[in-house]
């Protein structure tokens, strides 16, 4: 079964300074992977997702993350943070089940705080 | 505005008691999901189903209950068995249950245990 692994609980950044948020899957079969982003005391937001192709994908808001397969991670990065960027960000991967259904496998989170 | 509705969005319950999280969406979507969120835990799934008048146990589904009688709507009850019910609850969707593709979210519930 997958796993996620998201190594930073909380990543302090000033504004305007880039961030990276790493995530580590544990195994590189048939991988669709996701970056959501949880404000506080509301949902979960889809921010980008890879499924196939490009291994480079770009959010609306100036994220970006990249499928790297050989080492099997999908950090988030984006160049320049605002203040508005403080929130929680969770990986997930896809997981297949027996019966063919898919599961979502989500890391324990990363909380980026953005200081002016 | 198609999406995922959950209410109430704070309950409180004294020990003992069972309460009913109710979840609904308009997206016409197959599969519904239940997760609980506690902190540094990220999120963990305790129920879902992929059809009407189906459903299969998750990770944590002990103290906890569903039903899906019609596709819009995936009640959750916490049940007086859950030893620490006190949580963020979070209901989902996907188009079908063959999609790998992303989960939608409603924006939760917090319950608390008095």
């Amino acid at each position: 079964a997958q796993s996620v692994t998201q190594l930073d609980s909380q990543v302090p950044v000033f504004e305007e300074a880039p961030v990276e948020l790493r995530c580590n899957y544990s195994s590189s079969v048939s991988v669709y992977l996701f970056w959501y982003v949880q404000y506080p005391n509301q949902g979960l937001q889809l921010l980008l997702k890879y499924l196939s192709g490009s291994t480079l994908v770009e959010s609306i808001n100036g994220f970006e993350a990249e499928f790297n397969k050989s080492q099997t991670s999908f950090h988030l990065r984006k160049p320049s943070v605002h203040i508005s960027d403080t929130a929680e960000y969770f990986c997930a991967v896809s997981d297949r089940r027996m019966d063919s259904s898919y599961k979502l496998i989500f890391g324990s989170g990363t909380r980026l705080l953005v200081r002016p | 505005d198609g999406g995922i509705t959950q209410s109430p969005k704070y309950l409180f319950r004294k020990e003992g008691q069972n309460v009913t999280l109710s979840c609904e969406q308009n997206l016409n979507h197959d599969a519904m999901y239940w997760y609980r969120q506690d902190p540094g835990q990220g999120l963990r799934l305790i129920y879902y189903s992929q059809i009407v008048n189906d459903f299969q146990k998750g990770d944590i589904a002990e103290g906890y209950s569903v039903s899906r009688e019609k596709k819009e709507s995936f009640p959750l009850t916490v049940t007086s068995a859950q030893k620490n019910p006190t949580a963020f609850y979070l209901c989902a969707s996907t188009q079908d249950r063959s999609s790998y593709n992303e989960q939608f979210f409603g924006p939760g519930t917090r319950l608390t245990v008095l």
